[in-house]
């Protein structure tokens, strides 16, 4: 059964730093394509990052050059590292894999809520 | 702004036929495949259908998914009240290296 289970949200203030785990079970990380997307409260999804089977890696621009998207081989989990935290970045942070050669999500994580405040 | 365009709201009597449009272009669903999902409230999306028209095992066949040129549909046949949620669109996008989402649809079930 593929599963894939995020670590735990929480608090974070304005400029500061968190990481989101995602465990994987059911499938290989390494050899599929994934990504994070978000959802502000009340709003829509948004697509964050994704990281290639190959380890290329690509980022929202809303994102860019403050979030990085890894991988942990044997661990079989996916990590998101967002540093400069807005409040902006305020949204349930979803893991998922993209399905292979068509690359749109085709299973989730069950989400975890990131708070941006002071 | 979300890159795939969606109508905000869409509503039906139990039994009706709704149906919910998604518009995007040659980079997105012009050239690759459209998946839709369902998310309730408090729940991460559910696959729905995926590569335009296929319905994922456990999926109703009350759902259906189509897709021309830059533009797809979903349509709900048979409406309950259980189908009451909110509906996105999805593709790959070959300009951004990234996934494209529709603002979403809020379904109501009248």
């Amino acid at each position: 059964e593929v599963q894939l289970v995020e670590s735990a949200g929480g608090l974070v203030q304005p400029g500061g730093s968190l990481r989101l785990s995602c465990a994987v079970s059911g499938f290989t990380v390494s050899n599929n394509y994934m990504s994070w997307v978000r959802q502000a409260p009340g709003k829509g999804l948004e697509w964050v990052s994704v990281i290639y089977s190959g380890g290329n890696t690509y980022y929202a621009d809303s994102v860019k050059g403050r979030f990085t998207i890894s991988r942990h081989n044997s661990k079989n989990t996916l990590y998101l590292q967002m540093n400069s935290l807005r409040t902006e970045d305020t949204a349930v942070y979803y893991c998922a894999r993209l399905h292979y050669g068509d690359y749109a999500p085709d299973h989730w994580g069950q989400g975890t809520l990131v708070t941006v405040s002071s | 702004q979300s890159v795939l365009t969606q109508p905000p709201s869409a509503s039906g009597t139990p039994g009706q036929r709704v149906t919910i449009s998604c518009s995007g272009g040659s980079s997105n669903i012009g050239s690759n495949f459209v998946y839709w999902y369902q998310q309730l409230p408090g729940t991460a999306p559910k696959l729905l259908i995926y590569r335009n028209n296929q319905r994922p095992s456990g999926v109703p066949d009350r759902f259906s998914g189509s897709k021309s040129g830059t533009s797809a549909s979903l349509a709900i046949s048979g409406l309950r009240s259980e189908d009451e949620a909110d509906y996105f669109c999805a593709s790959w996008d070959d300009s951004l290296s990234g996934v494209v989402f529709g603002g979403g649809t809020k379904l109501t079930v009248l």
